[in-house]
């Protein structure tokens, strides 16, 4: 059983849709990093989770931690915000064990 | 304040071949750490370093993989005779504590011909 568990695996919308990806862990965990790479490859921190819901632009996340579980939503999304995005769960202080990531496509 | 940087972006080596790869940190972050990212993978660890020390390398193949990150110049992420099983991203990350938030860099994509 994957430590981190994420869904959907691919999720297509059109433009302004509220998105919601979710990610559950099985591990006790220090923090919960949400993050996100685009189809160049590179890796951007969005969110350092450890308690309740940070909020930066159209982008908001949410833990859980007595149900080990965490939310990423995106409100009017754009065709911008297509990528991939991935839930990393963050043990032992800084080793961080990564979902297998989310495919976001956003159609105009 | 320039983010993480990583060189080279692309990296093509024959089998048998060394691969080395550098990674500057943000300024005023002193730990490092390499992750890796196999074609339709997800990342994974590979070792966690401070200035001159090497804090947990449990993620690191025990042969011809080694890292360092010395006192002043890059961290550097060393792959000797280089096999095709090596093609992957290579992503680094720092930050200025153990317990915050790592910025990435935009990784090294190693091709073993």
């Amino acid at each position: 059983k994957n430590e981190v568990e994420q869904s959907p695996q691919n999720l297509t919308a059109q433009e302004g849709e509220f998105i919601t990806i979710n990610c559950s862990y099985s591990v006790g965990i220090s923090a919960l990093h949400w993050l996100q790479q685009h189809p160049g490859g590179g890796i951007v921190s969005l969110f350092m989770l450890s308690s309740g819901k940070k909020k930066h632009g159209r982008l908001i996340a949410t833990i859980n931690i007595q149900e080990k579980h965490s939310s990423l939503h995106i409100t009017a999304s754009h065709p911008r915000d297509s990528a991939v995005y991935i839930c990393a769960v963050q043990f032992r202080n800084y080793q961080l064990i990564w979902g297998a990531g989310t495919k976001l496509i956003i159609k105009p | 304040n320039a983010g993480v940087m990583q060189n080279p972006r692309h990296l093509v080596r024959r089998r048998g071949q060394e691969a080395r790869l550098r990674c500057s940190p943000m300024k005023g972050h002193s730990h490092v750490y390499w992750y890796r990212q196999l074609p339709e993978e997800g990342l994974k660890f590979m070792v966690y370093l401070q200035k001159e020390n090497i804090i947990d390398e449990s993620g690191m193949p025990k042969e011809r993989f080694s890292a360092e990150f010395p006192k002043e110049g890059p961290s550097i992420l060393r792959i000797q005779q280089v096999v095709r099983g090596d093609s992957a991203a290579y992503f680094c990350a720092s930050s200025p504590r153990t317990e915050s938030i790592q910025y990435f860099g935009a990784g090294t994509r190693l091709s073993v011909l």
